[in-house]
Parts: C-alpha cells; structure tokens; sequence
C-alpha cells in the first residue's frame, strides 16, 4: 500500500520554527515532484512549495518565500519543510502531495498524505 | 498573480447532474485538475489533464476545458459525491501552483 505520512506538527510561538517531515512507504519517491499543500481551519487549499525529483528546482508560494525552505532526502525516502519565522496566519493543516512524474510541475497530485496541524499562538 | 475562479457552492438533486466551473484567463491553454475534499480528509484526484480520470475514479466524472473555463462533470450525483471540489494548474510565469477557491457541492 503506497502512504505518505507527515510528522513534526504542533503548536508554536509566533516567529519560532518547525521542521516537518513526510515518510513515503510503498513508493520510492525519487521518481517524482513533491509539494507541501496547507489548509488552514475552515479555509481551501493553499500550495506552500515544490521540489522536482533530484531537488534541482524548488519553487515557493509568495506568502512562504524567505521563511520555509523544501528539502528531500531520497536515500531516506522523505520529503521536509524547515519553517521558520512563523506568523499566526501560518496556521494549517499541511499535507506533502506527490506529483506524477520526475520533472514535470504542471502534473497533478494524485497522492496526498493525511496531513500534520501547525498551529502558531501565543 | 493567475486567479482561478470557482462558485463557492452548488446544489443538485440525486441522480441529476452537477457541473462546476473553473474560470481563468486563457485556461484552455493550461493542465487543469481536479480534486475532491470530503470532510476531515485529504484532497484526492479525480481530474488530471483537464479530462482524464485516474484508476478507481467513477465514470460518471468527466472534465473538460476550453477558452478561458474549465468544468468538471458529475453525472447521475449520489449522496457519497457531497465534498468540495478544487480545480489547480500550474502558472508557468511565476512558477507556482495555483488552486481555485473550492466550490461546495450539496447532495440535496
């Protein structure tokens, strides 16, 4: 059975840091694109970031640029969000979402983890 | 930035149809998918490539997309069909995903 599993979420002051990290099981994922998508409480999906298969592209959303950084480690077979510089609008539930090829950004997410809550309050 | 457009919510009878529209500029030229969002769950695909359906997905879900406007198909709607529907391209100008709004769909 292929799974995505996110870890490292909780609760966090306002500008402290988190480091979030997907497993993948069932699938070896250097053959794909993966993402971070976020939804906060009550809201739609916002997509976070992006890194292609040998993380020789990594793209940010506007709102996460100079704060989160998107890493991979597929010896390991995991995907990682170091987020720093946390704001209270940070809040979400953040899924990681595998594209469907090495390479190719404009695929869509056919897999998605269950998804780690963040929440930053003082 | 690209802006998807999607109505926030939409009614339909069981067994009748339900189209939801995506709307952006010149989105024909785009890949536009599509994903579905039950309550405390994770989205799933059930759209890629504007029209093709990934395995385990019904039948009944079509998509197509042309102009500046995309639309997902629900034929003959049930009851276990009532989620939020998300539609998503990639911007190429400012490499970044993009997901409309969500529309609200309600088995009445």
């Amino acid at each position: 059975e292929v799974q995505l599993v996110e870890s490292g979420g909780g609760l966090v002051q306002p500008g402290g840091s988190l480091r979030l990290s997907c497993a993948a099981s069932g699938i070896i994922l250097s053959k794909y694109t993966m993402n971070w998508v976020r939804q906060a409480p009550g809201k739609g999906l916002e997509w976070v970031s992006y890194i292609s298969s040998t993380s020789t592209a990594l793209y940010y959303a506007d709102s996460v640029k100079g704060r989160f950084t998107i890493s991979r480690d597929n010896a390991k077979n995991s995907l990682f969000l170091q987020m720093n510089s946390l704001r209270v609008e940070d809040t979400a539930v953040y899924y990681c979402a595998r594209g469907q090829s090495a390479h190719d950004p404009t695929s869509g997410l056919p897999g998605w983890g269950q998804g780690t809550l963040v929440t930053v309050s003082s | 930035s690209y802006v998807l457009t999607q109505p926030p919510s939409l009614s339909v009878a069981p067994g009748k149809t339900a189209s939801i529209s995506c709307g952006g500029n010149h989105l024909g030229d785009k890949s536009v998918h599509w994903y579905q969002q039950k309550p405390g769950q994770a989205p799933v695909l059930v759209i890629f490539y504007g029209s093709v359906r990934p395995s385990g997905i019904p039948e009944r879900f079509s998509g197509a997309n042309s102009g500046n406007m995309a639309t997902l198909t629900i034929r003959r709607v049930e009851a276990g069909d009532e989620a939020d529907y998300y539609c998503q391209v990639w911007e190429s100008s400012r490499d970044q995903v993009v997901f409309g709004g969500g529309t609200k769909l309600t088995v009445l």
